[in-house]
């Protein structure tokens, strides 16, 4: 089955920073990367997601690089704000069926005043 | 649109002892999963349901049934609790690659359950 890593597991950064996180997974017929923030307490929430037709997609402030070559996709986040301190998962999920997504172990995102 | 519900919120039961959470959904989705957060494990996939009338085992099926009720409805069975089953259960719903919609997964929020 799928094995997704995610690195790293804490990231502490200054408010305005960037922040990257990074995902590797283990499936070549994975196609669709979901990616969900969770704040203390709440249900994950999906912030950005792409397909592996796709190398990059950005929405405001957040953007997912996929790479299918390696294997890998990333998450970015410029100019953070405290708000965006939180849990990130990355997940995974192979085409055509309905089997669920694979999910990596999280970053927890701590923004620094 | 509610998206997706589920009851109770919060959870205690003793050893040995059975019980339903319940999830439903109205955004008319064919498939629903249940997964079970634990700290430093991610989110693990339980059971799901990839349309009405059919459920497959997922990464961590060993102590839950579940039952597809109606297209709606989701639920985990505990037939008999024990303290490894103390988790976060979450339960969601996505459209199937049949549907033409996108695939998120959508989450409900959350079953805190604690076995003593």
């Amino acid at each position: 089955g799928e094995n997704v890593e995610q690195h790293p597991s804490t990231l502490s950064v200054q408010e305005g920073d960037s922040a990257v996180i990074k995902c590797t997974y283990s499936d070549s017929a994975s196609n669709y990367f979901p990616w969900y923030k969770q704040e203390l307490g709440k249900r994950p929430q999906l912030i950005i997601d792409i397909r592996s037709n796709v190398g990059e997609k950005k929405d405001q402030r957040i953007a997912v690089t996929l790479n299918k070559t390696a294997k890998h996709f990333s998450l970015h986040i410029t100019e953070t704000q405290p708000e965006d301190s939180a849990v990130y998962f990355c997940a995974a999920h192979s085409g055509g069926g309905a089997d669920g997504l694979t999910f990596g172990k999280g970053t927890h995102l701590i923004i620094q005043p | 649109n509610a998206g997706v519900t589920q009851t109770p919120k919060f959870q205690v039961l003793k050893t040995g002892q059975s019980m339903t959470l319940q999830c439903a959904q109205d955004m008319n989705h064919n498939s629903m999963y249940w997964y079970r957060q634990d700290p430093g494990m991610g989110l693990r996939l339980i059971y799901y349901s990839a349309s009405e009338g059919t459920t497959d085992k997922g990464e961590v099926p060993n102590g839950y049934n579940v039952s597809r009720l109606n297209k709606r409805e989701f639920s985990l069975r505990l037939e008999s609790a024990a303290p490894s089953q103390t988790s976060v259960y979450f339960c969601a719903s996505s459209a199937s690659p049949g549907q033409g919609l996108l695939y998120a997964g959508y989450f409900g929020p959350g079953t805190r359950l604690t076995v003593l």
